[in-house]
């Protein structure tokens, strides 16, 4: 089974700092992605990548940056944390090849305070 | 942005009740999927039915398709109470990512 593992359950971090959140994937998918999940306001993309070193900016980007050094492994980072980044954050890869489904890691419930 | 629209928004039946959720789209599509979401976890690839495809059976789980409608249905027969799930459909859009739904949060009373 294709395996998205995301690196905390739960993490708290304080306004104005810097957060790496990490996500690896262990089945050589090429495409990656970082989605934040809040009440009411669905799945939005933040991030994705097809290939390693290559990023595309999703429908809310401000304020996250991305890293994906290694095909595996693709980082969000919170440059700045601010409280309305208080979220639940979605990491998912697929294979480029076909329009097949994605697998998630867990989430990341993320608290800024 | 989203493409899908589930409905209703919320269910809540009695256990061994059949569970019935819609999934409407807008643009031409490939293939639509579901999905579901435990609370506080990751979504759960469920079931993907092509544009060429009616309906298929994936154990409890029944997907319809209507292509002229632009819409899709999942059934989850004789509901249990590890069935509740916020359950979204997806499809893939133009540029190649899965467009989803806001989900369906169904909930199985014991």
């Amino acid at each position: 089974d294709v395996k998205v593992t995301q690196s905390s359950r739960y993490l708290v971090k304080r306004t104005g700092e810097k957060v790496f959140l990490e996500c690896v994937q262990d089945m050589d998918h090429e495409n990656m992605f970082w989605y934040r999940q809040d009440p009411g306001l669905g799945l939005r993309l933040i991030y994705f990548s097809y290939d390693v070193k290559m990023k595309e900016k999703g429908d809310i980007p401000e304020g996250y940056s991305v890293s994906r050094e290694k095909k595996e492994r693709f980082s969000l980072i919170l440059e700045s944390a601010s409280t309305n980044q208080t979220s639940m954050y979605l990491c998912a890869s697929t294979p480029s090849q076909g329009r097949g489904s994605y697998t998630f890691g867990s989430g990341t419930r993320l608290t800024v305070v | 942005s989203q493409q899908g629209e589930e409905d209703p928004q919320a269910l809540s039946i009695q256990e061994g009740e059949n569970a019935t959720m819609n999934c409407s789209y807008k643009t031409s599509i490939n293939n639509l999927q579901w999905y579901r979401q435990n609370s506080g976890r990751g979504l759960v690839h469920l079931i993907l039915i092509r544009s060429n495809e009616r309906e298929k059976h994936s154990g409890r789980l029944r997907v319809t398709l209507d292509t002229s409608k632009k819409s899709s249905s999942l059934l989850i027969t004789a509901s249990r109470a590890a069935d509740t799930a916020s359950y979204f459909c997806a499809t893939w859009g133009s540029n190649y990512q899965l467009i989803w739904g806001a989900g369906t949060k169904l909930i199985i009373k014991p």
